[in-house]
């Protein structure tokens, strides 16, 4: 149980296009999602929280015009990097978290990005 | 604030010989604790977590970490390695009332020599 999945696992855009990627979390309802962006040997850095039905919370630094988060349902939070250029290119992961007590978070398998 | 250090970016290791991981943290309050393992090209998998309850926590695959408060510490230990170890090694502190943000460590590449 407690299964995230991402799509797509794999992208590649032309700089100053758009690209959405989806976070499912497959058996389970989750109230919050969080979307992290890893760079290569490095950490995770979390970029925002999302809760089902309300805007995400963004962290300091991360332009929330230019990664758009939406938390339409219980299962499915989407990231869309919009116009994106070359910097943007990373691995993006992303979280689910039940709610309640709980305080783990079950991890997608990530998004690599390339744009080029 | 809150942060977590992890005191060495790669260790190595022989087959069969034990594994330390280290981790500090710094939190206010009581937070809880977690040690996740990323293989190349795979997702992270949760190894333990800690959440006050008892301050020895086993996890999966023989892995077990204690928690230290007088010493901030949640070191990452395993008797025995095994090829199938090598990968990074996060730890991360989910202090109290943060609405369960997670912040990570820098990681720790483990590496096992056969």
């Amino acid at each position: 149980g407690a299964v995230v999945s991402q799509h797509p696992s794999w992208v590649i855009c032309k700089s100053g296009t758009s690209v959405k990627i989806e976070c499912r979390s497959l058996d389970f309802q989750a109230t919050t999602m969080f979307w992290y962006r890893q760079f290569p040997k490095q950490s995770l850095m979390l970029m925002a929280t999302s809760n089902e039905g309300s805007k995400a919370t963004y962290e300091q630094g991360v332009e929330k015009d230019k990664f758009l988060i939406n938390h339409a349902s219980l299962t499915l939070s989407t990231l869309t990097v919009t116009s994106a250029h070359p910097e943007d290119s990373s691995f993006y992961i992303c979280s689910a978290r039940v709610g309640g007590y709980s305080y783990e978070q079950y991890f997608g398998p990530g998004t690599r990005l390339t744009v080029t | 604030a809150q942060s977590v250090t992890q005191l060495d970016s790669h260790v190595s290791v022989s087959e069969g010989t034990p594994v330390l991981l280290r981790c500090n943290y710094s939190s206010s309050y009581s937070p809880s604790l977690f040690w996740y393992v990323q293989h190349p090209n795979k997702g992270l998998q949760l190894l333990l977590k800690y959440t006050s309850a008892a301050t020895l926590v086993k996890g999966i695959n023989g892995f077990e970490a204690e928690f230290k408060k007088s010493e901030t510490s949640f070191h990452l230990t395993k008797p025995s390695a095994h090829m199938s170890d090598a990968a990074e090694y996060f730890c991360v502190v989910s202090p109290p009332n943060t609405g369960n943000q997670f912040y990570f460590g820098t990681g720790t590449s483990l590496t096992v020599i056969p």
